[in-house]
């Protein structure tokens, strides 16, 4: 009974190879995203959709790409991997189902470490 | 330029004691403010949500205040646990986008 789960845990690649990291919720929300968490600790927003529409999209390298097939699921594909995008990535999800603390509230996923070597 | 700071200093208590967690914010009129709560190797989980009209929110232990004039939030947590060690985030929305900004986060540590 998962609310928000990330495939996979832990991602270790070379330099320039492609790899992507996939995020589903169960909690019917409407609205998913992506965070990028670096070493200093800072957490931020790199994308967000709403029932599958991008709605949020930062100033990230367009070697990442978002996909949203429904509105349970967002992927995330990167090209062209290069060592500074070694960081753990979090999805998230918010909104959607009546009697939550808030619609506002964001629901995180347990994070992907990516190492790129 | 917009700014979110907690202290990234380690807070170290002693058990039992009232932890204070300072969250200042520059430049941003938020509509609420968040606290989440992030153990090593997890994602943050989220703790309690202030709104601008509200000066404090308590959940158990936990209480929260909001003060807009100061631009600042206070996170306290009473009769503290070493449980209750781990990071702790404040995030606030950026004005009606959705989008959180959070803080780099504080890192509490409950000795016994």
């Amino acid at each position: 009974d998962t609310a928000v789960s990330q495939t996979p845990k832990y991602l270790v690649t070379q330099m320039g190879n492609d790899k992507s990291i996939k995020c589903e919720q169960n909690l019917g929300h409407d609205t998913m995203y992506w965070y990028k968490q670096d070493s200093k600790k800072f957490l931020k927003i790199m994308f967000s959709y709403n029932n599958k529409e991008l709605i949020i999209n930062e100033t990230v390298p367009n070697r990442f790409s978002p996909k949203s097939p429904d509105k349970a699921h967002l992927n995330l594909h990167i090209n062209s991997l290069e060592l500074g995008d070694s960081a753990v990535y979090f999805c998230a999800s918010s909104g959607g189902l009546a009697g939550g603390p808030s619609t506002d509230t964001q629901y995180f996923g347990p994070g992907t470490r990516l190492t790129v070597l | 330029s917009q700014k979110i700071e907690q202290n990234s200093e380690a807070l170290n208590i002693q058990e039992g004691k009232t932890a204070t967690l300072t969250c200042n914010y520059t430049n941003y009129s938020p509509a609420y403010l968040q606290w989440y709560r992030q153990d090593p190797g997890r994602g943050p989980v989220f703790l309690l949500l202030i709104r601008e009209n509200e000066k404090e929110k308590r959940k158990e232990r936990l209480k929260v205040t909001f003060d807009t004039t100061l631009k600042q939030s206070l996170f306290h947590i009473t009769a503290s646990q070493p449980a209750d060690s781990a990071t702790y985030l404040c995030a606030l929305d950026s004005g009606n986008t959705g989008k959180l900004i959070f803080g780099q986060g504080t890192t509490l540590q409950v000795k016994p």
